[in-house]
């Protein structure tokens, strides 16, 4: 069975802070996929960052970063110099080689101060 | 990146009739999409996945004859919702993942449909 959990339901950062959101797995799989999705109001998914569990580098998109910790099976993200436009809800999500199914965590409501 | 379409964007319906959602792969090839349903504020829960030229095979919990999922073609699926009632209302979203794409490991979602059930 797979499980992610995202035990931050809700998060505040100032404008050009850093933030990171956190997200534990669990999965019998030996081989999987881990992402990071945003949500904004509007409803649609954005695509932010993939890591495989077999990649030895965490992953970076620009200002995104994943901080993957196999051992402890987290996969928390880091957003860098935070935006206004970062204001949103945020998925962690797993992908098992043997399901081939994305599953979600709860969601973290991340919100910007200006 | 890859384009997932949804049609429509929002439906209202009466009571006991049922609506019908179409998930467009607008740029790719999808021999496998999947069926979200998102509450307000709350995670998104597969209900289904939908492969083509086959049955769905649907999560646990999830009523197959209220929800049916047809994938006819490698860029259309549809989720009717029958006979809906005010439970049913919800976020309704769709997604696909492009075999064919270098970045094969993303999975690309639709806009979501939000079904409003009177």
């Amino acid at each position: 069975a797979q499980k992610i959990t995202q035990t931050q339901p809700g998060m505040f950062v100032q404008e050009k802070e850093a933030v990171t959101l956190d997200c534990t797995y669990d999965t019998s799989d030996q081989s999987y996929g881990l992402f990071w999705y945003k949500q904004p109001s509007s409803g649609e998914m954005i695509f932010l960052i993939y890591q495989g569990s077999y990649d030895e580098q965490n992953a970076t998109e620009g200002r995104y970063s994943l901080n993957f910790q196999k051992a402890r099976k987290s996969a928390n993200l880091v957003i860098s110099a935070s935006q206004l436009g970062d204001s949103a809800m945020y998925f962690c999500a797993m992908r098992g080689v043997n399901t081939g199914k994305l599953i979600f965590g709860q969601g973290t409501t991340l919100q910007v101060k200006p | 990146g890859a384009v997932v379409s949804q049609h429509p964007s929002w439906v209202i319906c009466k009571s006991g009739t049922s609506v019908k959602i179409e998930c467009r792969s607008l740029d790719f090839q999808a021999t496998t999409m999947f069926w979200y349903r998102q509450f307000p504020k709350q995670s998104l829960m597969l209900m289904a996945t939908s492969n083509e030229g086959s049955k769905a095979t649907y999560e646990q919990g999830v009523e197959k004859d209220k929800f049916l999922i047809n994938h006819a073609s490698l860029t259309l699926s549809t989720l009717t919702v029958t006979s809906a009632h005010p439970e049913d209302s919800s976020f309704y979203i769709c997604s696909a993942r492009d075999r064919g794409s270098p970045t094969y490991n993303e999975q690309f979602f639709g806009p979501g449909t939000r079904l409003t059930v009177l």
